[in-house]
């Protein structure tokens, strides 16, 4: 079993849903952080938290620590949103260098 | 101010083969990174830097070698390429406060 799953691997949507894309983990962790990969490849950081919610735009992050699970919400979604996104922790126990575990990712393809 | 630059974008090589892609970032970052990505998994850390001239295995290491040149530059080489090779090259650096800033991306064919 990976550290570090996400699900759905694959989510189509029409424009305008609401999505959301889950990640659960199974270490101790000291920060996670939602990317996204465009379909060119480039990789953005969208999120780093370590507890509660954060917002910005149309997006929003959440975890909860207790039970090891994140989610990323896009509200009122749009073709432009379509990429892969992906979840990474870095772990409680990494001192050095704050190295990041991440999932495989999920294809998110917004139809107009 | 360019975040992280990597070259080359894309190469092909022939098994055996050496090649080194460069990594250079502007942020005064401490922290590099060198990732691999391929289909079906997540990214996977090769090596890394946590300061100037440190330099640290990841998880998939072998067939590699790194050299944290300065604080800027990160490059990592291939001394005997092979096919299993094949993959996108990530570059990544580390802000203060955590945050992960990546390069563009190289991907490379070993034939």
């Amino acid at each position: 079993k990976n550290e570090v799953e996400q699900s759905p691997q694959n989510l189509t949507a029409q424009e305008g849903e609401f999505i959301t894309i889950n990640c659960s983990y199974s270490v101790g962790i000291s920060a996670l952080h939602w990317l996204q990969q465009h379909p060119g490849g480039g990789i953005v950081s969208l999120f780093m938290l370590s507890s509660g919610k954060k917002k910005h735009g149309r997006l929003i992050a959440t975890i909860n620590i207790q039970e090891k699970h994140s989610s990323l919400h896009i509200t009122a979604s749009h073709p432009r949103d379509s990429a892969v996104y992906i979840c990474a922790v870095r772990g409680s126990r990494e001192t050095s260098g704050s190295r990041l575990t991440f999932g495989e990712g999920t294809q998110l393809t917004v139809n107009p | 101010n360019a975040g992280v630059t990597q070259t080359p974008k894309f190469q092909v090589l022939k098994t055996g083969q050496s090649m080194t892609l460069q990594c250079a970032q502007d942020m005064n970052h401490n922290s590099m990174y060198w990732y691999r990505q391929d289909p079906g998994m997540g990214l996977r850390l090769i090596y890394y830097s946590a300061s100037e001239g440190t330099t640290d295995k990841g998880e998939v290491p072998n067939g590699y070698n790194v050299s944290r040149l300065n604080k800027r530059e990160f490059s990592l080489r291939l001394e005997s390429a092979a096919p299993s090779q094949t993959s996108v090259y990530f570059c990544a650096s580390r802000s203060q406060g955590g945050a992960q800033y990546f390069g563009p991306g190289t991907r490379l064919t070993v034939l």
